[in-house]
């Protein structure tokens, strides 16, 4: 079945640090790519999407390419700050049913 | 412009008893789904609504849990004689339409069963 495999945390770097998280999925068909952040004590935010193969999201500083041939939607980010600190969720959506499916989820801490 | 609201934002029940979580999806949405956040797990589909239909709920437990979007009013998750495995962030979300990629999240409901 439809899944997403993101790289277990938590992770924990220094301000202005470079970040990679790790995100596979499974789907048949083409699906749309999501990655979601949880504040503490907060709900979801949308923080970037990308619809089809070779396109880039791209939100306050974090990218995420759709990359159909490793099956792969890696977050980035050049320089984090301690207020990136948050729980990012790798999602997809295949439109063949309602649902989003989503990743385990990973933790980042930033140190000042 | 209000997003998707839920309340109450923490609930503590007490084993056996009833929980009620509401959601008012944004303005225009007519489209409502559930999912539950277990400590540390990411999220899980429950339900998907739409204005007095359940549409899919294949992710919803066969016993205790129950969904509603009646015409008028809130989207209600209801769970029957709470057991502490039922403890866990529920989540609603709203789109404009079925086939809408974006879902729009709630805070969320922290349910704790004591």
């Amino acid at each position: 079945g439809d899944s997403v495999t993101q790289m277990e945390g938590p992770v924990t770097l220094s301000e202005e640090a470079f970040l990679t998280i790790n995100c596979t999925y499974t789907a048949t068909g083409y699906p749309s790519l999501f990655w979601y952040v949880q504040y503490p004590g907060e709900g979801l935010q949308l923080l970037l999407k990308a619809t089809k193969a070779d396109d880039k999201g791209s939100n306050k500083g974090f990218e995420a390419t759709y990359r159909k041939e490793t099956t792969s939607f890696h977050l980035e980010k050049g320089s984090v700050q301690v207020s990136d600190s948050a729980v990012y969720f790798c999602a997809l959506f295949t439109g063949r049913d309602d649902k989003i499916i989503f990743g385990k989820g990973t933790r980042l801490h930033i140190l000042p | 412009n209000a997003g998707v609201m839920q309340n109450p934002r923490h609930l503590v029940r007490r084993r056996g008893q009833e929980a009620r979580l509401r959601c008012s999806p944004m303005k225009g949405h007519s489209h409502v789904y559930w999912y539950r956040q277990l400590p540390e797990e990411g999220l899980k589909f429950m339900v998907y609504l739409q204005k007095e239909n359940i549409i899919d709920e294949s992710g919803m437990p066969k016993e205790r849990f129950s969904a509603e979007f009646p015409k008028e009013g809130p989207s209600i998750l209801r769970i029957q004689q709470v057991v502490r495995g039922d403890s866990a962030a529920y989540f609603c979300a709203s789109s404009l339409s079925a086939s809408d990629n974006e879902q729009f999240f709630g805070p969320g409901t922290r349910l704790t069963v004591l």
